[in-house]
């Protein structure tokens, strides 16, 4: 069964840094979307991204995050200067359809 | 934006028991999806409502929407230690189809 992957599993990085996390949707899919969860919370939209664009973004998604579709598979998520409280599980998701996503295992970020 | 209220925020029950979390909103909703997460993992789709007073099941889980559409629920009947996990439910709106999740309900299962 198709699955959406990422990478790296977990990313450590020191504040101010640029941290690029990746990700690679279902090759069907048409609707691409970054999530994240802090520990213990509730996963949060980001951003979505559709037909080579960004189509709607969060509070969250300020001018430090930025997303690219480089080629016809990998979804990037980059953030421009690292800060504490960017720590979270970052999770990519597609779909093709608005009935379900699927999501990545996710991409642990620990800022330092 | 629409938001979503879900409680309980934790429920740990003995293997065998039943559970039953619950999702509220103040306003209409035009569908309402559920996600279970395991600890450590990732949420993964389990159902899709979208009609008024729709019941679907999906073998020990019953999946409701209220008749006026601002509530949802999800039963499960005789809880396994394979239950355990937090349950979302999330709504799908905007131009295209972002979720907005509720906090969830942490399900810890006793053998």
């Amino acid at each position: 069964e198709p699955e959406v992957t990422q990478t790296p599993s977990h990313q450590v990085t020191q504040m101010g840094q640029e941290v690029i996390l990746r990700c690679v949707p279902i090759s069907n899919h048409l609707y691409f979307y970054w999530y994240r969860q802090i520990l213990g919370q509730k996963v949060e939209f980001l951003v979505s991204f559709y037909n080579n664009e960004i189509s709607e973004k969060s509070e969250i998604f300020d001018d430090q995050f930025s997303v690219e579709r480089p080629d016809g598979s990998n979804f990037t998520l980059k953030i421009r200067s690292t800060k504490l409280e960017d720590s979270a599980m970052y999770f990519c998701a597609s779909s093709i359809t608005r009935d379900e996503q699927y999501f990545g295992p996710g991409t642990r970020l620990t800022v330092t | 934006g629409q938001q979503v209220m879900q409680i309980p925020q934790y429920q740990h029950v003995q293997e065998g028991e039943d559970f039953t979390t619950y999702c509220n909103s103040s306003t209409t909703l035009s569908n309402i999806q559920w996600y279970k997460q395991r600890p450590g993992g990732h949420p993964v789709f389990l159902i899709q409502l979208v009609k008024s007073g729709e019941v679907k099941k999906q073998k020990r889980l019953t999946f409701q929407f209220g008749e006026a559409k601002k509530n949802s629920s999800l039963h499960i009947t005789a809880t396994q230690t394979t239950d355990v996990g937090t349950y979302f439910c999330a709504l799908s709106g905007g131009s295209n189809y972002k979720l907005t999740f509720g906090k969830g309900t942490l399900l810890t299962v006793n053998p």
